[in-house]
């Protein structure tokens, strides 16, 4: 079945450097790699997603890359804020299936 | 935020009862989804519903059951705990009108099996 593989799972940076968390799916099939923000004692939350038609979105200081040939993606945050210390989750989908199959999740430290 | 609760939220019970937890939802969104959420395994889907009556099996569906019999409303069933199923719980739901959307997640329930 569909794998998603998340690295790091932890990883703290200096206030105002970039943090950049990286993801690899096994099905082909997948078309749809959401980024989820989880904040302590809270549910994940949308940041940003992308579909498989296109290589690059971003918004705002947040974007994501996409390479299908390789099956992997990137969430890059830059400009990191104290706010932005979370735990990230990346997922997987396909149209079809509506199964969102998630990453171990990355736990980001910002430091101030 | 999503119209999407869970309850309840926290809750301890005792190795071989049964327990249920209740996903409700005021959006009219035809899939949900039960997650469980632990340490160095993030996120794994339990089970998950694609309309009143349909449902199918996630990657970790054993020792689980769910129900649905209404649209807003989504009954994951621990038929005995045991204590590998110390976790926190989150329902999520999407509209998926002909492609994938966002996932919109509850609160989260947090269940220590004693």
């Amino acid at each position: 079945g569909e794998n998603v593989e998340q690295h790091p799972s932890t990883l703290s940076v200096q206030e105002g450097d970039s943090a950049v968390i990286k993801c690899t799916y096994s099905d082909s099939a997948s078309n749809y790699f959401p980024w989820y923000k989880q904040e302590l004692g809270k549910g994940p939350q949308l940041i940003i997603d992308i579909r498989s038609n296109v290589g690059e979105k971003k918004d705002q200081r947040i974007a994501v890359t996409l390479n299908k040939t390789a099956k992997h993606f990137s969430l890059h945050i830059t400009e990191t804020q104290p706010e932005d210390s979370a735990v990230y989750f990346c997922a997987a989908s396909f149209t079809g299936t509506y199964k969102y199959i998630f990453g171990t999740g990355t736990r980001l430290k910002v430091l101030a | 935020d999503a119209g999407i609760t869970q309850s309840p939220r926290h809750k301890v019970t005792e190795t071989g009862t049964p327990v249920t937890l209740r996903c409700h939802q005021t959006e009219n969104h035809r899939y949900m989804y039960w997650y469980r959420q632990d340490p160095g395994h993030g996120l794994r889907l339990i089970h998950y519903s694609y309309g009143v009556k349909d449902t199918d099996k996630g990657e970790v569906s054993d020792g689980y059951s769910v129900s649905r019999s209404k649209t807003e409303d989504f009954l994951l069933t621990l038929e005995s705990a045991t204590s590998s199923q110390t976790s926190v719980y989150f329902c999520a739901i999407t509209g998926g009108q002909g492609m994938n959307t966002e996932a919109f997640f509850g609160q989260g329930t947090r269940l220590t099996v004693v």
